[in-house]
């Protein structure tokens, strides 16, 4: 019964592959973001969808592009794969109301490009 | 969001109480403070939001002054398992770009 589950929990892989990591939500929440921490933990906003619709952009590289089939799951595909990729990769969700009532994140990807 | 400072780390023993102070200068009137706390090898997880004077739930305590511009997280009597990151965000309830600082990562010993 995960509240937001992400799955691989680990992925390791060579530069200029394609892998995609999945999530899922099982709160009713309208709103799903992807999040990416680096090795100094700060943990950076990198998109948010609200009912299947983008709504933020982060600045990220076009190499990621996530995908929301519908508001309860939240993919994120990457492309040509690069060494400062790696990091721990977030899903969260929240009510439509955003921040003021707080976010469930999921336990992390943990991706490692070599 | 306001850009909000707190320690880098703070060591602290079983059974003590640990207070964690963020500074948030610049908070609007309509923002809120929230705390996540986060395990090794864990997501964030929501403990606690407030926006002024005082909250308490089974977790922590909340305290704002007044001002707004700093607020502080106690923990009570803290074990082992206390041990972790604890973020300190400013934003209004609205906002869907919430991003976390570097956090204080506390640590309790025996």
């Amino acid at each position: 019964d995960t509240a937001v589950s992400q799955t691989p929990k680990y992925l390791v892989t060579q530069m200029g592959n394609d892998k995609s990591i999945k999530c899922e939500q099982n709160l009713g929440h309208d709103t799903m973001y992807w999040y990416k921490q680096d090795s100094k933990k700060f943990l950076k906003i990198m998109f948010s969808y609200n009912n299947k619709e983008l709504i933020i952009n982060e600045t990220v590289p076009n190499r990621f592009s996530p995908k929301s089939p519908d508001k309860a799951h939240l993919n994120l595909h990457i492309n040509s794969l690069e060494l400062g990729d790696s990091a721990v990769y977030f899903c969260a969700s929240s009510r439509a109301e955003g921040y003021g009532y707080g976010y469930t994140f999921g336990s992390g990807t943990r991706l490692t490009v070599v | 969001l306001a850009k909000t400072t707190q320690p880098i780390s703070m060591d602290s023993y079983e059974g003590q109480e640990v207070n964690i102070t963020c500074s948030h200068n610049n908070i609007a009137t309509n923002d809120y403070i929230t705390w996540y706390q986060q395990f090794p090898s864990q997501g964030p997880r929501f403990i606690i939001q407030g926006y002024k004077t005082k909250v308490t739930n089974e977790v922590a305590s909340l305290f704002i002054p007044a001002d707004r511009k700093s607020s502080t997280l106690s923990l009570p009597r803290v074990s082992l398992s206390d041990t972790a990151v604890y973020y300190c965000l400013v934003g209004r309830s609205n906002d869907y770009k919430l991003s976390f600082g570097a956090g204080t990562t506390v640590t309790v010993r025996a």
